[in-house]
């Protein structure tokens, strides 16, 4: 498979552990995004990297939150001291520089349940 | 008042229906439009891509877009249970980043 991958597709966790998701992009792709999707509505941008520079976090993205592209390949977004309000669908997409909005792709996306 | 408007739904038509779907948007600075089809608890894929203004046609599947009303549309002919899906439009930011409508929940009755 070819396409972006994310683990773990599914992860429930109690209110105030820590999580990880990590995102494999589609190999030639230098950049990478995080979206956040809640229940009955539409993704909205976290942060992406090109290569391994962060170069832009949306506000949604609190102090809680943080990712990393080591180098410049996987991706991994934790949150720490999770709240029920983390709950949602967290989905990574990858692309390339010099191409618009139309050629990037998204993972199937981790699931994320906080009791 | 959201950059991307659209009308959660949910829509339910019978098969072989034409579905017209919309998103109202109000940034002028968008350029590129996108149609995604998301099935439930799976990640968006791309359907259909406008660049600027204009018509565009893809088998069953027709974007539409008018700049000057800020104002885009997605049309299926021939409708097929199959198509039961939430539709999410998109526009670029840039450097890719993609804001998106609220998604319309569609329901193909056989």
């Amino acid at each position: 498979d070819t396409g972006v991958s994310q683990d773990p597709r599914h992860k429930i966790t109690k209110r105030g552990q820590n999580v990880t998701f990590r995102c494999d992009p589609i190999s030639e792709h230098n950049r990478l995004y995080w979206y956040r999707q809640t229940l009955g509505q539409g993704p909205e941008f976290l942060t992406y990297f090109q290569n391994e520079a962060q170069l832009e976090k949306s506000r949604l993205l609190s102090d809680r939150f943080s990712a990393e592209r080591p180098k410049g390949s996987f991706s991994t977004l934790e949150i720490q001291r999770t709240e029920q309000g983390d709950s949602a669908m967290y989905l990574c997409a990858s692309g390339r520089t010099g191409t618009a909005g139309n050629t990037i792709y998204f993972g199937e996306g981790s699931w994320l349940t906080v009791v | 008042q959201k950059e991307v408007e659209q009308d959660p739904g949910p829509l339910s038509v019978p098969e072989g229906a034409i579905v017209s779907l919309n998103c109202t948007y109000s940034n002028s600075a968008f350029q590129y439009f996108m149609w995604y089809r998301q099935y439930s608890r799976k990640g968006p894929e791309l359907l259909m891509y406008t660049y600027s203004s204009g018509n565009k046609e893809d088998g069953r599947f027709t974007a539409q877009v008018d700049k000057s009303s800020k104002y885009i549309s997605l049309f299926i002919r021939d409708s097929q249970p199959s198509d039961s899906a939430t539709y999410l439009c998109a526009m670029d930011q840039g450097a890719q980043k993609l804001v998106f409508g609220q998604g319309t929940r569609l329901t193909i009755n056989p």
